[in-house]
Formats: structure tokens, sequence, C-alpha cells
């Protein structure tokens, strides 16, 4: 079992539609939780950056953490044809080992 | 957010060559660099970590020896893909953490061709 699962799609909405993206984890003792995305040929832009439990807000973006139940979500509105790109979610420990550990990442098309 | 910059974005070389590229922190200050490489429409894969003024650390199956990697200072990490070979051709991208924040910031990546 991969330490963090994720769903890699592909994922297509029309435009305008609400995105939900997951991932689970398995590692009890991963504290920070992210969100990058990636268009095609280009390195992994950060997205949401969250420690531990709980909700973030950024714009259209919403990332949410459930440490009960090891799941991470990243929920985008109001989707416009320009998030159309790979979404990847992360995870690592606490400590100084920073190393992430990624999911598969999840194809999202948004047609206008 | 912070930038990171790599160089070149794209280079083509001819095999038993070696390659170098380049990756900098703009705006902060990177305690810690992360080289990975990324095959199509794959996620990407850890390669080596390192820290400041220290050794990287390898993960399994990477030659050490092949992939020389440098992080002389707060800013700048190297890594010199040595005696190039076809299937080293890939998406070379690096990434750059301070010590303040767990979260990584990525250079654009560098495509590599070896012909």
């Amino acid at each position: 079992q991969k330490e963090v699962e994720q769903d890699p799609g592909p994922l297509s909405v029309p435009e305008g539609a609400i995105v939900s993206l997951n991932c689970t984890y398995s590692n009890s003792a991963f504290q920070y939780f992210m969100w990058y995305r990636q268009y095609s040929r280009k390195g992994p832009e950060l997205l949401m950056y969250t420690y531990s439990s709980g909700n973030k807000e950024d714009g259209r973006f919403t990332a949410q953490v459930d440490k009960s139940s090891k799941y991470i979500s990243l929920f985008i509105r109001d989707s416009q044809p320009s998030d159309s790109a790979t979404y990847l979610c992360a995870a690592s420990p606490a400590g100084n080992n920073r190393k992430l550990i990624w999911g598969l990442g999840t194809s999202l098309a948004v047609n206008p | 957010g912070a930038v990171v910059s790599q160089h070149p974005s794209r280079v083509i070389c001819k095999s038993g060559t070696s390659v170098k590229i380049e990756c900098r922190s703009l705006d902060f200050q990177a305690t810690t660099m992360f080289w990975y490489r990324q095959f199509p429409k794959k996620s990407l894969m850890l390669m080596a970590t390192s820290n400041e003024g220290s050794k990287a650390t390898y993960e399994q199956g990477v030659e050490k020896d092949k992939f020389l990697i440098n992080h002389a200072s707060l800013t700048l990490s190297t890594l010199t893909v040595t005696s190039a070979h076809p299937e080293d051709s890939s998406f070379y991208i690096c990434s750059a953490s301070s010590l303040t924040g767990g979260e990584q910031y990525f250079g654009p990546g560098t495509r590599l061709t070896v012909t």
C-alpha cells in the first residue's frame, strides 16, 4: 500500500462546476499536507499548505484535512478552463526531515 | 510564494557527456533542496535531498556517482548527470525549502534529452 493514495482520474467537469479532489494516507506521523498544481511540462506550483487537521481557504480553493480518517481534500469553486492541470497531494511528518510523500496526481480537465 | 529558478530549461546532449543543472532560490534561503525526476504522465520521483554544506542523501536505487549533487550555498544547488545515456532522458525538477516552513517550492524543471 502506498503511503499516499490518489485517484489519477482523469476528471472532466464543465466550467463553473465545483471540483472535489481527494487523497488518503496511511502514516499517522504525517503532520503537513500540501496540494500542488502542475501544468504540462512545468514544475509543480504550491496551492495550499496545511498543518494538522482543519480547513484552509484561499480564493476559490479550499483544503481540508481530516486526520481521524486520514483524508485530504481540495475543493475548487467556480472552476475555470485555466484550472485544467494535474493536481498532486503530498504529506510529510513533523521534524527536520521534510521529505514529501506524493500521491500520483489527478488529471483535471475543465471544459468551457 | 517563493521563487525558484532552474537552468537550463532544456538541454540536448550526446551520450557519454555530462550535464549540469542549476537550481536557485531567488528570494529566500533554502536550507534544504530536493531533486526529482519525472517521467511522462507519472508522479514525481525523489532522487536526493541536499542540505547546505553537507553531502546529499540519495534515495534507494539512485546512483550517487552518476547524479552528483552539490549544495554549496543557501541559494544554489547543482545536479550533474555524468556520462549521460539515453535512459537518463527525463524531466528533472528541483525544489527548495526553508528552515521555517515545511513546504517546498519548485523550479520550472529541466528537460534533458540524451541522443
